[in-house]
């Protein structure tokens, strides 16, 4: 399968635990963008990377929350001390970089995330 | 106000029907554009995209007014399968980068 791929599909942890998630993207995609999706809602923009740097960060990116892409190819995000209200699914998609153009971005299933 | 806002529906039509969805976008938010649909607890998939004046892609067809900020999706005669949430997005437009900002969808929902 040469889709983007994110582990876990779904998590389970207690308020206040660390969790980690990690999306693999399609092979030379330079662009790799984070969302988070709530029932009813569309994806919310969370961040982007274009290769490792990490270009654009969104307000719902708190403290807590903070994503890596080391070497351009995988990316993670991690979020500490979880609340319930980071319960939510987490998107990963990635596209090819477009020079400026907007170009298609191609979604993994996404990690769905329930903070007991 | 939001970048990209979308009919809320729900929208229920019977199998055969034409149904069209509206979106309207704030000047920040783009400049080129996108139908996604997304399935109950998938991840969203490629419509359309809309880059200039509009465009058709079977019983598909999308169209963007610059000069009223909106985008609209039209759908000809339904099909079962087409039971989804469609989602607008834009390409926000900034210096040599940008990001896709989703709007909250519209469900449809075909009968038979």
């Amino acid at each position: 399968d040469t889709g983007v791929s994110q582990n876990p599909r779904h998590k389970i942890t207690k308020r206040g635990q660390n969790v980690t998630f990690r999306c693999d993207p399609i092979s030379e995609h330079n662009r790799l963008y984070w969302y988070r999706q709530t029932l009813g809602q569309g994806p919310e923009f969370l961040t982007y990377f274009q290769n490792e740097a990490q270009l654009e960060k969104s307000r719902l990116l708190s403290d807590r929350f903070s994503a890596e892409r080391p070497k351009g190819s995988f990316s993670t995000l991690e979020i500490q001390r979880t609340e319930q209200g980071d319960s939510a699914m987490y998107l990963c998609a990635s596209s090819p970089s477009g020079r400026g153009l907007a170009t298609e971005a191609f979604f993994g299933q996404g990690t769905r995330l329930t903070v007991v | 106000r939001k970048e990209v806002e979308q009919d809320p529906g729900p929208f229920n039509v019977p199998e055969g029907a034409t149904v069209a969805f509206n979106c309207t976008y704030s000047n920040s938010a783009s400049q080129s554009f996108f139908w996604y649909r997304q399935d109950c607890r998938k991840e969203p998939k490629l419509l359309m995209s809309v880059y200039s004046s509009g465009n058709e892609d079977g019983r598909f067809t999308a169209q963007l007014n610059r000069a009223s900020q909106y985008i609209s999706l039209l759908i000809r005669d339904s099909k079962l399968s087409d039971s989804a949430t469609y989602l607008c997005v834009g390409w926000r437009y900034g210096g040599s980068q940008g990001n896709l900002i989703f709007g909250k969808g519209t469900k449809l929902s075909v009968k038979p």
